[in-house]
C-alpha cells in the first residue's frame, strides 16, 4: 500500500515562528501536494510539485512556501506563522507523470492539525 | 471556471436508512475525472471511487453506489443500509486536464445507532 507520512499529527506554534511541516511518501510518486482543510471550505490546494525542485502555486499560496529536494519528501513552510493559518494540513501524492489527464487517485497522509497561538 | 458543489452540509440518519450525497460540478473541459473520498474521524482521506467523463455507467460496490449524470453535471453517492461506521465527512472532487483536484466543501454524515 502507498504510505504518505506526515511528521506530526498535532502541532502548536506561536505567531511569527517559522514552521515546517514534513511529508514523505514511499511509492516513488512524481506528484506531491499540500492542502489545508477548513470547515465549510473543504480542501484547498496550497502548493504542488510534479518533480524534484519543481513547484507550482495552488489556490491559496500566500504565506506559504515549499521545498522538494528529494522525490519522496515535500515540505511546507510557514515563513512567519499567523493565527489565520491555524488549520488541518494534508499532504498527498499521486503517480501521474507530468501534466497529463489524471486518472489516478491521490493518496493522503493522516493530516497535521496545526494551531498558531 | 471549475467548481464542485456539495449543497448538503450535514446529514443525520438512523442506522439502516439509505443516505444520498449530492455533488454538482462545473467544468469547461471535455475530459475530466470525478472522485469521492471519505474522511473518518481519524482524519485520513480514503479514496472510494473514480469515474471519467466518458464513462457514465453507474456503479455499485457493496453498500455504495454512484450515479453519474453528465447531462445534469451531477455525481451522486448513495450509501444503502447505513451503519455507524459510515459516519464521516465525504468529499466529492473533480480533476481537470492536469492532475490537480478541486474539492467540494464536504458533507458530514452522522449515522446514529
Amino acid at each position: 500500500d502507498v504510505k504518505v507520512t506526515q511528521s506530526s499529527r498535532y502541532l502548536v506554534k506561536r505567531t511569527g515562528e517559522k514552521v515546517f511541516l514534513e511529508c514523505v511518501q514511499d511509492m516513488d510518486h512524481e506528484n506531491m501536494f499540500w492542502y489545508r482543510q477548513d470547515p465549510g471550505l473543504g480542501l484547498r490546494l496550497i502548493y504542488f510539485s510534479y518533480d524534484v525542485k519543481m513547484k507550482e502555486k495552488g489556490d491559496i499560496p500566500e504565506g506559504y512556501s515549499v521545498s522538494r529536494e528529494k522525490k519522496e519528501r515535500f515540505s511546507l513552510i510557514l515563513e512567519s506563522a499567523s493565527t489565520n493559518q491555524t488549520s488541518m494540513y494534508l499532504c498527498a501524492s499521486s503517480p501521474s507523470p507530468g501534466r497529463v489527464v489524471s486518472n489516478q487517485p491521490q493518496h493522503f497522509g493522516d493530516g497535521t492539525r496545526l494551531s498558531i497561538l | 471556471a471549475q467548481k464542485v458543489t456539495q449543497a448538503q452540509t450535514e446529514i443525520s440518519v438512523v442506522e439502516k436508512e439509505d443516505v444520498t450525497l449530492d455533488c454538482v460540478y462545473e467544468t469547461r473541459d471535455t475530459t475530466y475525472y470525478l472522485f469521492w473520498y471519505k474522511q473518518p474521524p481519524s482524519g485520513e482521506l480514503v479514496f472510494l471511487i473514480r469515474r471519467n467523463s466518458f464513462d457514465e455507467q453507474n456503479e455499485i460496490s457493496g453498500r455504495y453506489s454512484w450515479n453519474f449524470q453528465k447531462s445534469t453535471s451531477s455525481f451522486n453517492f448513495t450509501i444503502t443500509a447505513s451503519q455507524v461506521v459510515d459516519s464521516a465527512v465525504y468529499f466529492c472532487a473533480l480533476s481537470f486536464n492536469d492532475y490537480k483536484l478541486s474539492f467540494g466543501a464536504g458533507t458530514t454524515v452522522t449515522v446514529r445507532a
